[in-house]
C-alpha cells in the first residue's frame, strides 16, 4: 500500500524568506511523485513532479522539490516567498504500476507581507 | 486543449435523493480518477477508469458509482444521499505516466 505524509497542517513565512513544505511517503518500488497546489474553491493545479532522473526537480513558479529516496521524503520549496503563494499544497505518491495516487493530507501555507 | 471540465459546478440535493456528476477529460486522455474532497477527510480516492473500465476503487461504500463512456468522458453516481456527502467532488484526467489534471469541481450541498 502506498502512503503519504505531510505532517505539518500549516505553515507560515514571511515574504522573501524561503519556504519548504514538508512531504515523505510510503510506496512498493520506486515512485512516481507530485506537487500541487490548490486555491479556494478550485481544483489542483499541478506544480511539479519526479519521475525519473535528477534529484531536483524545478517546476511552476518557481517552485522545486527535492527527492531524497533514502529519507523517502520529497520536499517542496521555494525560495524566495510571495504572497500569492498562499493556498493549500498537496504531495501525492502513485506506484509505477498503479493507476492510483495517493493524496497528502495538505499543507496550508501563509505567506505574510 | 481544453482542461478538465465538471458539470455541474454547484449542486443542492435532499438527502435520500440521488446525483450524478460529469467530468469531460482532456482530449486523448484514457484515465479518470474521482476523489472527494472534505475538510475533515482531506482528499479521499473514488475510483479510477480507463479505457471503460473501473481499473481501481477506494474505500467508499456501495452507493458511490461510476462509469466512463467510449468517448472517455465519466460520471460519478451517488444514490441515497447523506449529509456526510456533501462535498467538493473532483476529477481527473492523465494519459501514462503523467501528472494529472484536474476539473474545477463540483460542490455537493446535502441539506
Amino acid at each position: 500500500a502506498q502512503s503519504v505524509a505531510q505532517p505539518e497542517d500549516q505553515v507560515n513565512v514571511a515574504e522573501g524568506n524561503p519556504l519548504t513544505v514538508k512531504c515523505t511517503y510510503s510506496v512498493s518500488g520506486n515512485p512516481y511523485l507530485f506537487w500541487y497546489v490548490q486555491y479556494p474553491n478550485r481544483g489542483l493545479q499541478f506544480l511539479l513532479k519526479y519521475i525519473t532522473g535528477d534529484n531536483l526537480v524545478k517546476g511552476s513558479y518557481g517552485f522545486e522539490a527535492e527527492f531524497n529516496k533514502s529519507q523517502t521524503s520529497f520536499h517542496l520549496k521555494k525560495p524566495s516567498a510571495l504572497v500569492s503563494d498562499s493556498a493549500l499544497y498537496f504531495c501525492a505518491v502513485r506506484e509505477r504500476r498503479a493507476g492510483k495516487s495517493t493524496f497528502g493530507d495538505g499543507t496550508t501555507l501563509t505567506v505574510k507581507p | 486543449k481544453a482542461g478538465v471540465t465538471q458539470t455541474p459546478r454547484y449542486l443542492i440535493k435532499t438527502r435520500g435523493q440521488q446525483v450524478t456528476l460529469s467530468c469531460s477529460p482532456i482530449s486523448g486522455h484514457r484515465s479518470v480518477s474521482w476523489y472527494q474532497q472534505t475538510p475533515g477527510q482531506g482528499l479521499q480516492f473514488l475510483f479510477e477508469y480507463f479505457s471503460e473500465t473501473q481499473r481501481n476503487k477506494g474505500n467508499f461504500p456501495g452507493r458511490f458509482s461510476g462509469r466512463q463512456f467510449s468517448n472517455s468522458r465519466s460520471e460519478m453516481n451517488v444514490s441515497t444521499l447523506e449529509l456526510g456527502d456533501s462535498a467538493l467532488y473532483l476529477c481527473a484526467s492523465r494519459e501514462g505516466a503523467t501528472e494529472a489534471f484536474f476539473g474545477q469541481g463540483t460542490r455537493l450541498t446535502v441539506v
